[in-house]
């Protein structure tokens, strides 16, 4: 147990809905990472939060956005789901270079 | 553009055998390369190599880090049916500081 908690643990939605995932980080952690990760597939970065800032973005459309709070839990929303935002979305929370894993929401989009 | 190619893509092996598991990679100034275990969802942390040469060992799980020649190996010996899960290999760089760059991973299945 990593102590980075996700939810919802599932989510099934329609093309063109919006939806937002959410994450708790460790104590003590001021970084957290949202990954993106495709059946088959390692993770993809979406974008880092440090101190409710976004420090840095992967390949991915404006129509993912994200949030970090004051006690440095998150928020991922993706905007205009498609069917290819289907995957499981990880986040992490980081000290010291390392990266620790909440257990993932399985997104699909019918 | 940064790359990390991760081989075999899958094995299977029987329990009792060891495993040896091959991440390159391809970074502008590399800064370290993580190894994780993925059995359902979360990958949990194995290993963080920063220095070559120097082997990481926890139990039957070790790692080295090879950074003239670009790559790193994951050793599991005497394997046991619990050792099945995809392996992932992560690099960190010194220009884009805690985004990871992962490998596709190694698909490992341990028979009894």
């Amino acid at each position: 147990e990593t102590g980075v908690t996700q939810s919802p643990t599932h989510l099934i939605k329609t093309r063109g809905q919006q939806v937002t995932l959410r994450c708790s980080s460790q104590s003590g952690h001021n970084t957290v990472s949202w990954y993106q990760q495709a059946l088959g597939q390692g993770p993809q970065f979406i974008f880092q939060y440090y101190r409710e800032e976004e420090n840095g973005r992967g390949n991915f459309p404006p129509r993912f956005s994200g949030l970090q709070f004051p006690n440095y839990s998150s928020e991922l929303n993706v905007n205009a789901l498609e069917l290819d935002d289907s995957a499981l979305y990880l986040c992490a929370s980081s000290l010291g270079g390392t990266q620790y894993f909440g257990p993932g929401t399985r997104l699909t989009v019918l | 553009e940064d790359k990390v190619v991760q081989s075999p893509l899958s094995l299977v092996v029987h329990e009792g055998d060891t495993v040896t598991l091959n991440c390159s990679y391809e970074v502008t100034n590399f800064r370290s390369l993580l190894w994780y275990k993925q059995e359902k969802k979360a990958p949990t942390f194995l290993f963080m190599l920063t220095s070559s040469g120097i082997e990481k060992k926890s139990g039957r799980l070790s790692s080295i880090l090879d950074k003239k020649e670009l790559f790193s190996i994951l050793n599991i010996t005497a394997t046991q049916t619990g050792d099945s899960a995809i392996y992932l290999c992560a690099v960190d760089s010194t220009d884009s500081w805690g985004k990871f760059q992962f490998g596709a991973g190694t698909q490992v299945v341990v028979t009894p």
